[in-house]
Formats: C-alpha cells, sequence, structure tokens
C-alpha cells in the first residue's frame, strides 16, 4: 500500500520562492509525480522523478530521495495565478490490473498573497 | 498535448437514478484508465482500473455493483453511478494512460450531485 504525507496549507508572498514536501512510504516504487490542482478543475501535470536528484523545468522544480521517501516541489517567483493545491502522487508497480497505479496524498493548498 | 475529455462536465440526478459518465482519449489509444473521486477540499482517491476487454479492478472499499465500470474499447470508458444517493455526489476525474509511451492524462472531471 501507500502512504503519502503533505502539508495542508501553505502561504507563501508573490515573487518569493516556496518548498512543498512530500513523504512516502510505499511497497513498491516507480515514479512520484507532481500536479497543481486549481478548484473545480482536474489536476494539470508538472513533474515527474523516478531517479534520485532535481527535475527544474522554468520556475518548478522538483527532487527526489528514494532512499528518504522523500521529494519536494520547489516554485519561484511565486504569482498570483500558482495559488492552487498541488498533489504528490506516486506510481506504483502493479503485478496483477493490467497497469501502474497512482496513489495521491491528500494536497497542499498554496495561497500566494501580494 | 493527448487529450482526455470526459462527458458530461457536470450532472444533476435524482436519488435512485442511474448516472453514466464517459471518459475518452480523444489522440491516443489507452488500454488502461482510472476513475477517481475527489470529495470537497480532498485528494483524488482511486476508485478502479480500467482495463481495455477484461474486467476493471476496484479499490478496496469501493463497491463494482454500484460503480460500473466499461472498456470497450481503447479510447472509451464508462462509469455508471447505479441507484445513486446524495452521498455520491462527488467530483468523478478520469485518467486515461497511453499505451505507447505510458504518461496519464487527466479528464476534466464530472461534477455529480444527487438530490
Amino acid at each position: 500500500g501507500q502512504n503519502i504525507d503533505q502539508p495542508t496549507e501553505m502561504t507563501a508572498t508573490e515573487g518569493a520562492i516556496v518548498q512543498i514536501n512530500c513523504t512516502y512510504q510505499t511497497s513498491g516504487f516507480n515514479g512520484l509525480f507532481w500536479y497543481q490542482q486549481h478548484a473545480g478543475e482536474a489536476p494539470t501535470f508538472l513533474s515527474y522523478n523516478v531517479l534520485d536528484g532535481l527535475e527544474e523545468k522554468g520556475r518548478f522544480s522538483s527532487f527526489l530521495s528514494r532512499s528518504k521517501g522523500y521529494s519536494y516541489l520547489l516554485l519561484k517567483e511565486l504569482q498570483m495565478k500558482d495559488s492552487a493545491s498541488y498533489l504528490c502522487a506516486v506510481r506504483d508497480v502493479v503485478v496483477t490490473g493490467g497497469g501502474n497505479k497512482l496513489t495521491f496524498g491528500t494536497g497542499t493548498q498554496l495561497k500566494v498573497e501580494l | 498535448g493527448a487529450v482526455v475529455s470526459q462527458h458530461p462536465s457536470w450532472v444533476i440526478c435524482k436519488s435512485g437514478t442511474s448516472v453514466k459518465i464517459e471518459c475518452r482519449s480523444l489522440d491516443f489509444q489507452a488500454t488502461t484508465m482510472f476513475w477517481y473521486r475527489q470529495f470537497p477540499k480532498q485528494s483524488l482517491m482511486l476508485m478502479a482500473t480500467s482495463n481495455e476487454g477484461s474486467k476493471a479492478t476496484y479499490e478496496q472499499g469501493v463497491e463494482k455493483d454500484k460503480f460500473l465500470i466499461n472498456h470497450a474499447s481503447l479510447t472509451l470508458s464508462t462509469l455508471t453511478v447505479t441507484s445513486a444517493h446524495p452521498e455520491d455526489s462527488s467530483f468523478y476525474i478520469c485518467s486515461a494512460r497511453d499505451t505507447i509511451g505510458g504518461e496519464q492524462y487527466f479528464g476534466p472531471g464530472t461534477r455529480l450531485t444527487v438530490t
């Protein structure tokens, strides 16, 4: 099974940097994803890590340490539109059922203020 | 990029009736699709994994007779909520996994309200 933890809420200032942490415990690991979700909308893909280290994509970076069961999402130069829920999701290896499953954390609601 | 559509985007139904939600991958084939449910201010909870041409795999606690899943083609999966109750009111999101590339794409979601 999966156990994924994230802070419930965070607040940051426009233009600043914020780091959202995610810890996980899993019986099988096949990658970690970060998604952004605005209220009433489906999640949109931000990043994917399967090996240890940092993946950078514009203002967003994501880090993974498999030995520690830990990841973080780093958002730079925060904008008001970055106010959203950020979901950490772990993909496991499913032998039966035909495909890998994504299990989501509870999500971190980020509020960007002026 | 790859697009997944859901229909309807929102639906209101009366308690005791059934509602069907469609999920389509528009420009790729998806052997596997996933159905999630999300209650307000909560995260996505996987309900079932839908496999083309075979039975769906349900997560623990999800009633397979209540949430009927059919994945009849490589681009279409349907979720039917049978004998809906107000507690079934939720945001239902499907996700399709590209058979070739393995990427998983999300649909826009369907908001179900049972009165």
